[in-house]
């Protein structure tokens, strides 16, 4: 079974600023992907970042970066120089990576709201 | 936009009533999930199709069922609807290859249900 945990149920953050996102999670399955989704007042939920638990570095895209520490069962989620774009829920997930099990497991999510 | 459409974007129907939910994945994709998203539950995966056949099941109640017709397109039939079953219904697609590892869903812009 997976597990994600995102104890941050809301953060207020000053525009300009970076922001940490907390997840961490638990599974029993040797091989495993996490991802981020930002979900806006709107609804959709759009990918974020992706890190495989095999992958040696820590994933960027853009404004984005995973912090991933496997020993801790972190994957935190960095984002730098926040926008006010930016407010919205953060979902933590992640997927058991064997061909035929690709469900992904949610966190319940981190309300982010920048200031201006 | 992600190239996943979901129809239609808002439903209000009442008790006891059925509706049905559609989904076209984006070009290429032979997986589509199925996700429920409500104030108590959060986030959980209902059920996955992979090239027309039913792949995996979560947490999906008898009253629902779902299919994936020749054209990958899929639909989300909800039955004997209850207050409880208001809800965002997401609809998520993925190549699903072999190399599972690089898979990621892309999630359409979700179906509201309101159940009165």
């Amino acid at each position: 079974a997976q597990k994600i945990t995102q104890t941050q149920p809301g953060m207020f953050v000053q525009e300009k600023e970076a922001v940490t996102l907390d997840c961490t999670y638990d599974t029993s399955d040797p091989s495993y992907g996490l991802f981020w989704y930002k979900q806006p007042s709107s609804g959709e939920m759009i990918f974020l970042i992706y890190q495989g638990s095999y992958d040696q570095q820590n994933a960027t895209e853009g404004r984005y970066s995973l912090n991933f520490q496997k020993a801790r069962k972190s994957a935190n989620l960095v984002i730098s120089a926040s926008q006010l774009g930016d407010s919205a829920m953060y979902f933590c997930a992640m997927r058991a990576l064997n061909f035929g099990n690709e469900k992904l497991t949610f966190g319940t999510g981190t309300r982010l709201t920048i200031i201006p | 936009d992600s190239g996943v459409t979901q129809t239609p974007k808002h439903l209000i129907t009442a008790t006891g009533q059925r509706v049905t939910l559609r989904c076209s994945p984006r070009s290429g994709d032979l997986s589509v999930y199925w996700y429920q998203q409500s104030l108590d539950q959060g986030l959980q995966f209902l059920i996955q199709y992979y090239n027309g056949e039913e792949r995996a099941k979560g947490n999906i109640l008898e009253r629902f069922s779902a299919q994936q017709f020749p054209d990958l397109h899929s639909e989300l039939n909800l039955s004997s609807l209850e207050l409880g079953d208001s809800a965002l219904y997401f609809c998520a697609s993925s190549p699903t290859s072999m190399r599972a590892s690089t898979d990621t869903q892309y999630f359409g812009p979700g179906t509201r249900l309101t159940v009165l």
